[in-house]
C-alpha cells in the first residue's frame, strides 16, 4: 500500500515569493492534515480535512496561506507571498477517521517538504 | 501549560541495550490516545505505537513497548535491543477526541545508538 506522498520534497525560495505543496494522502483515507514543523520542535497542526471540509482551520495564518481539498483526495497548500519565518518542513498526514471521537485513528505522514525562504 | 512534555532532549544507548524514553502528559479528558513517532534525518514521522487511555495493558509492537502509567500520566516508550538504526528523533502525541480532536506533539527526545 502507497504512503502519503508529497512533493516537493524541498523548496528554495526569496521571500515574498508564492510557493505551494502538494499532498496525496493513503487511499481512502478521509482525514487530511497539514503540519508545519519548525526546527527542534514537534509538528504543529495548520488545517485538518474531514473529505472536503476544512474542520479546523484556527491555526492556519489565513493573511498568507490558504489550502484545499478539492474532490476530497489530494490537497494543496499555498503561502503568498512567503516570509522568512515561514521557513519549515511542512508535513502532511492523513488518517481514516472512523467518526465518534475514536481516539485510536492512527495518522500516517509523508515524508514532508523542507521549505527554506531566503 | 504544554500538554506533551518530553524532558530528554537527547539520549545515548550502546547497541543491543535497552532504552526508554519520557513522556508526561496533561488531560482532563478521561478520552485520549497517546502515540509515539520515529522521525528519522529522512524527516518522515514513523507511527510506532499507540496507547489508548481506557486500554488496560501497556501498548507492545515488537521491539516497542509503552509504559503507561495512567495516575503519574506519563507514557514512557521502551525500544528494546537497540539498533543502530533506530538513532533517530522520537515524539511523543496525544490526541483528545472530545476536545480539540488533533494530534499534539511534545518537543521530541534525539536517541543516538552507538556500536
Amino acid at each position: 500500500e502507497a504512503g502519503v506522498v508529497q512533493s516537493p520534497r524541498y523548496k528554495i525560495i526569496e521571500k515574498k515569493q508564492p510557493v505551494a505543496f502538494w499532498c496525496n494522502p493513503i487511499s481512502g483515507h478521509n482525514t487530511l492534515y497539514w503540519y508545519r514543523q519548525n526546527l527542534g520542535q514537534g509538528p504543529e497542526l495548520l488545517i485538518r480535512y474531514e473529505n472536503e471540509e476544512a474542520v479546523d482551520d484556527s491555526q492556519l495564518p489565513k493573511d498568507r496561506f490558504s489550502a484545499e481539498r478539492l474532490k476530497g483526495v489530494d490537497s494543496t497548500l499555498k503561502i503568498q507571498p512567503a516570509e522568512l519565518g515561514d521557513s519549515a518542513v511542512y508535513l502532511c498526514a492523513s488518517s481514516l477517521d472512523r467518526g465518534q471521537g475514536a481516539s485510536t485513528d492512527t495518522q500516517y505522514f509523508g515524508p514532508g517538504t523542507r521549505l527554506t525562504v531566503l | 501549560a504544554q500538554k506533551i512534555t518530553q524532558t530528554q532532549p537527547g539520549m545515548f544507548v550502546q547497541e543491543k541495550e535497552a532504552v526508554t524514553l519520557d513522556c508526561t502528559y496533561d488531560t482532563s479528558d478521561p478520552s485520549y490516545g497517546l502515540f509515539w513517532y520515529k522521525q528519522p534525518s529522512s524527516g518522515e514521522m514513523i507511527f510506532l505505537i499507540y496507547q489508548g487511555s481506557y486500554d488496560q495493558q501497556n501498548a507492545t509492537e515488537g521491539r516497542y513497548s509503552l509504559n503507561f502509567q495512567k495516575a503519574r500520566k506519563s507514557a514512557n516508550l521502551v525500544i528494546s535491543a537497540s539498533q543502530l538504526g533506530d538513532s533517530a528523533m522520537y515524539f511523543c502525541a496525544m490526541r483528545e477526541p472530545h476536545n480539540t480532536d488533533k494530534l499534539i506533539f511534545g518537543t521530541g527526545t534525539r536517541l543516538q545508538v552507538f556500536p
